[in-house]
């Protein structure tokens, strides 16, 4: 079992929409969450960061974390076209010393115009 | 707040030259920086992590007197890709991670290798 699983996609979304990311992790004792943002053939940029349970929000974006079902998701709301890229979710498993994130492979978002 | 920079961006070079790559934390102190591979529509591959006045760690599978690191002060960091050939071309990213920011990791700009 992979640590970090996302789907691959591509997820299509029309401009305006909500677009769901999903990303589930293996290590219960994880503590903390990323979701990132790549555009093609740039570095991936942080967007958000989520460390308790429940909901996180940004402007159009809400991170939602569930422990218990080691579960994390991203939710984009008012979806742009500019929104279209590889979304990474990362997750620092517990290890009790060093801390190495590990990513999952990335969603592909393309959003509809 | 949290900007990393990387130089060069872009690099072409012959195949059995070595390459050094720069990272820089720019408004913040690294004490740890972490270098990536990416190649072509797959995920990050962590090469190795460097730690400011002590030895990298490497990943698995990744040749130490290949890629040699050097993380000589808290802002700066080099990979140095020795003797490339053309499987090496790839997308080396760099990473920090900000002290006190909660494990939050910021990356470089990228460094697009091609060794012909």
């Amino acid at each position: 079992q992979k640590e970090v699983e996302q789907n691959s996609g591509p997820l299509s979304v029309p401009e305006g929409a909500i677009a769901s990311l999903n990303c589930t992790y293996s290590d219960r004792g994880s503590q903390s969450f990323f979701w990132y943002r790549q555009y093609s053939g740039k570095s991936p940029e942080l967007i958000m960061s989520i460390y308790s349970n429940g909901d996180k929000e940004d402007g159009r974006f809400t991170a939602q974390l569930n422990k218990a079902s080691q579960y994390v998701s991203l939710l984009i709301r008012d979806s742009q076209p500019s929104d279209s890229a590889t979304y990474l979710c990362a997750v620092i498993p517990f290890s009790g010393g060093y801390q190495k994130v590990t990513f999952g492979i990335g969603t592909k978002l393309q959003v509809i115009p | 707040g949290a900007v990393v920079s990387q130089h060069p961006s872009r690099v072409i070079c012959k195949s059995g030259t070595s390459v050094k790559i720069e990272c820089r934390s720019l408004d913040f102190q690294a004490t740890t920086m972490f270098w990536y591979r990416q190649f072509p529509k797959q995920s990050l591959m962590l090469m190795a992590t460097s730690n400011e006045g002590s030895k990298a760690t490497y990943e698995q599978g990744v040749e130490k007197d290949k890629f040699l690191i050097n993380h000589a002060s808290l802002t700066l960091s080099t990979l140095t890709v020795t003797s490339a050939h053309p499987e090496d071309s790839s997308f080396y990213i760099c990473s920090a991670r900000v002290f006190n920011r909660d494990n939050e990791q910021f990356f470089g700009p990228g460094t697009r290798l091609t060794v012909l």
